[in-house]
């Protein structure tokens, strides 16, 4: 079965680097997201990206994060100047339809930030 | 503003019980609901996505209810496995209609040999 595939597992990455996460969403999908989960809270949505933009984004998503899919397979999430704050796990999902089809995730990259 | 609340947060049981994990939402404008399975360290893994206009969903052991009506979904294990343990989420679309979900905090479920 098709699966959402995101490298690296782990990141470590001192504070003011900047990280680039990488996902390969499931191929026949056209909606993208990034969600991230610090330890011990909820699942937050980040981002939705549609048709090579961004349908919507969260508080969170300020401008030291961008997205892209740089080509016809991958889709990323960059942190221009990392904060300790943003130490969490990141997951990549994917769906065929924004409303009606299941979001299908990837293992997620854990990101810790020194 | 939409919230999603699982109860209980925790749960252990002995093997081959039959379970209830319940989800409730304050806003009943909801497309579907989509439950979802987290192991540890691990990624979310979809087990099943009811549509507003459905009762119920079911797939093997596990059977997702939802009332719009009152806020609430349910999700069924029966006969629960050593393998069933994981952390369990619910989750809903916002209003926006552009696919961002909005989670429970989970149940973390614990089955006992």
């Amino acid at each position: 079965e098709p699966e959402v595939t995101q490298t690296p597992s782990h990141q470590v990455t001192q504070m003011g680097q900047e990280v680039i996460l990488r996902c390969v969403p499931i191929s026949n999908h056209l909606y993208f997201y990034w969600y991230r989960q610090i330890l011990g809270q909820k699942v937050e949505f980040l981002v939705s990206f549609y048709n090579n933009e961004i349908s919507e984004k969260s508080e969170i998503f300020d401008d030291q994060f961008s997205v892209e899919r740089p080509d016809g397979s991958n889709f990323t999430l960059k942190i221009r100047s990392t904060k300790l704050e943003d130490s969490a796990m990141y997951f990549c999902a994917s769906s065929r339809a924004n409303s009606n089809q299941p979001q299908h995730f990837g293992d997620g990259t854990r990101l810790s930030i020194l | 503003k939409q919230e999603v609340t699982q109860i209980p947060a925790a749960l252990s049981v002995p093997e081959g019980e039959n379970l209830v994990l319940n989800c409730s939402f304050t806003d009943s404008a909801i497309y579907n609901l989509q439950w979802f399975r987290q192991d540890p360290g691990k990624g979310l893994t979809s087990l099943l996505l009811i549509q507003s206009s459905q009762r119920e969903q079911t797939s093997g052991r596990l059977n997702a209810s939802l009332d719009k009506s009152s806020g609430r979904s349910t999700l069924y294990i029966a006969a629960s496995q050593p393998g069933d343990s994981a952390t369990y989420l619910c989750a809903v679309p916002h209003r926006s209609n552009t696919g961002k979900l909005i989670f429970g905090q989970g149940t973390t479920l614990q089955v006992k040999p």
